[in-house]
This record gives structure tokens, sequence and C-alpha cells, in this order.
């Protein structure tokens, strides 16, 4: 069974600074990897994600993300932060089956102007 | 276009009071889904269809029954609530079973007294 794992209850960062919210996953065979975001009162709006190919995925609003086979490991990166990045932080993880995406515990980030 | 969406968006109801969660998409998809998320908890798959005419379990289904109605609808439903099941609940849709990014509604808040 997959699972995710967000070892980060909160990141704090301040405007300007690099962010990287963290993401590790379990699957067995490839994994399907995807970041969603979601702001207070609403639902969540995809990002981006990986099926396969670059390791490097770009998405939505300045984000990135680095897949990582050996470390099994998708972590969410932006170059600059800005305040209106303050958001909740989904991670979420899927085999190359037909099988429902499964989501991490999510990573409440936090940017101060 | 709407999306998805889900009524009501709040809902109070006493312990044993049963009620119906309906959702719509008008994007066509294959695959529908609910999820209830709790603080700390993240997202947890309840039920989903992988198509019209087919349901499955996810991981938390115990209480909720579900129905897909048609290939836009998919209602969730409490027989008998319980303030366990005090959460916000997430219809989602995509365009086949896991392979593609969910899209997902605005939430649906219900309190269980």
């Amino acid at each position: 069974a997959q699972s995710v794992a967000q070892p980060e209850d909160q990141v704090n960062v301040a405007e300007g600074n690099p962010l990287t919210v963290k993401c590790t996953y379990s699957v067995s065979g490839n994994p399907y990897l995807f970041w969603y975001v979601q702001y207070p009162n609403r639902g969540l709006q995809f990002l981006l994600k990986y099926i396969t190919g670059d390791n490097l995925v770009k998405g939505s609003y300045g984000f990135e993300a680095e897949f990582n086979k050996s470390q099994t490991s998708f972590h969410l990166k932006k170059p600059s932060a800005l305040v209106s990045d303050s958001a909740l932080y989904f991670c979420a993880v899927r085999d190359s089956g037909n099988t429902p995406l499964v989501f991490g515990k999510g990573t409440r980030l936090s940017v101060i102007a | 276009n709407a999306g998805v969406t889900q009524t009501p968006k709040f809902q109070v109801l006493k312990t044993g009071q049963s009620m119906t969660l309906q959702c719509a998409q008008d994007m066509n998809h294959n695959s529908m889904y609910w999820y209830r998320q709790d603080p700390g908890m993240g997202l947890r798959l309840i039920y989903y269809s992988a198509s019209e005419g087919t349901t499955d379990k996810g991981e938390v289904p115990n209480g909720y029954n579900v129905s897909r109605l048609n290939k836009r609808e998919f209602s969730l439903r409490l027989e008998s609530a319980a303030p366990s099941q005090t959460s916000v609940y997430f219809c989602a849709s995509s365009r086949m079973e896991g392979a593609g990014e969910l899209f997902f509604g605005e939430g649906s808040r219900l309190t269980v007294l």
C-alpha cells in the first residue's frame, strides 16, 4: 500500500527567501506524485505532478518539485516566497495501477513579510 | 464551468439523524471521490467511483454509503450520524481513475452534536 509522509507540520519563511516543503513516499513500483494547495475555507487546488521524465517538475505560481527516486522524496520548492503563498500544502501519491491518491497530512506554510 | 459543486456547504445534525451530501461535476470526468478532512489527519478517502456504475470503499468507509447516480453525480449518505463524523467533506473528480489530477469541490462542513 502506498503512503506519504510530510515531516513538518509548519514551515515558516521570510518573504523573498527560498522555500522547501518536504515530502517522502512509499509505493510499490513507479510512483505518480502530486502537490496540492489549500487556501482557507477552500477546496484543494492542483499545483504540479510527476508521472515520468525530467526529475524537476514545474507547476503553477512559480512552484517546482524535485523527484528523487533514491531518497523516495518529492520536495516542493520555490525560489522566492510570497506572503500570498501562505496556505496548507498536501503531497499525494499513488502507484501506476488504478488506485486512488493517498494524501499526506499537510504542511502549513507561513510566509512572513 | 462550475467544476465540482457540493451541497450543502454547511450542515448541523443531531446524533442519529441522517443526511445526504450531494456532488456534481460538469467536466465529463469518469472517476469521482469523497474525502474527509480532519485537523492533523490530512485527507482520508471514504469511497470512490472509478466509473459510472461502480463504487469502492476507501480508507474510512464505516458509517457511510454512496451512490453514483449517473456520470455527473456522486452522493454520500450518513444513515445515522455520530459526533466522530464531524468533519469537512470534499468531493473530487478526475478524468480517469488515478491517472489524472483531482479537481475538488469547495467542501461541506458537517457538525454532529
